[in-house]
């Protein structure tokens, strides 16, 4: 089945810095991409997401990047601030089934102020 | 409040009792899943709902696990006899499949439960 590998599993970087989180999936069949931010105590909040006939999409600070042929999918955090503090996680979804996601590990991001 | 409510939000309980949780999707929204999530872990996919029709149920889902969602609309997972090993965030999921394809899942803030 399909199997997500998410990495680093914690990331500290200074305000105003760049974050880079980098996820690889197993499944070449795999065709659609969210993220989530996690903050403690809460349930997982859609940030950016990507389709597979899409390499690049951009949300203001927030940009996710996806390579099909090395099976890669990267998020892109500019001029980070001390509230993108939480736990991110990228997510595969094959496009038939009940399209259920397989969740990365997560990455604990600390933007130190 | 259109979002996914999850209720309770916490529950703590003693080891063997039965426990039930409840998630209201957003309203026009036909597809629901439950997932687990563990401690420093990701979330893990336990089961998927269409509409009432149980679609799919993870093998993380044991006998002692069982969900239903009786009009298509709001949906109950309840643990029996639970264990220790039972302690998690269940989170549950809505989507919509007015799309075709994958269509974003809006989760809920999960029930926290400690079995003691």
């Amino acid at each position: 089945g399909e199997n997500v590998e998410q990495h680093p599993s914690t990331l500290s970087v200074q305000e105003g810095d760049s974050a880079v989180i980098k996820c690889t999936y197993s499944d070449s069949a795999s065709n659609y991409f969210p993220w989530y931010k996690q903050e403690l105590g809460k349930g997982p909040q859609l940030i950016i997401d990507i389709r597979s006939n899409v390499g690049e999409k951009k949300d203001q600070r927030i940009a996710v990047t996806l390579n099909k042929t090395a099976k890669h999918f990267s998020l892109h955090i500019t001029e980070t601030q001390p509230e993108d503090s939480a736990v991110y996680f990228c997510a595969a979804s094959l496009p038939s089934g009940t399209y259920k996601y397989i969740f990365g590990t997560g990455t604990r991001l600390k933007v130190l102020a | 409040d259109t979002g996914v409510s999850q209720n309770p939000r916490h529950k703590i309980t003693k080891r063997g009792q039965n426990v039930t949780f409840r998630c209201d999707p957003i309203s026009e929204h036909n597809r629901l899943y439950w997932y687990r999530q563990t401690l420093g872990q990701g979330p893990e996919f336990l089961t998927y709902f269409q509409n009432e029709a149980q679609l799919e149920k993870s093998r993380l889902l044991s006998d002692r696990f069982s969900a239903e969602r009786p009009k298509g609309s709001f949906s109950t997972l309840e643990i029996q006899r639970t264990e220790q090993g039972d302690s998690a965030m269940y989170l549950c999921a809505s989507s919509s499949a007015r799309l075709a394809g994958s269509g974003t899942q809006y989760f809920g803030p999960g029930t926290r439960l400690l079995v003691l």
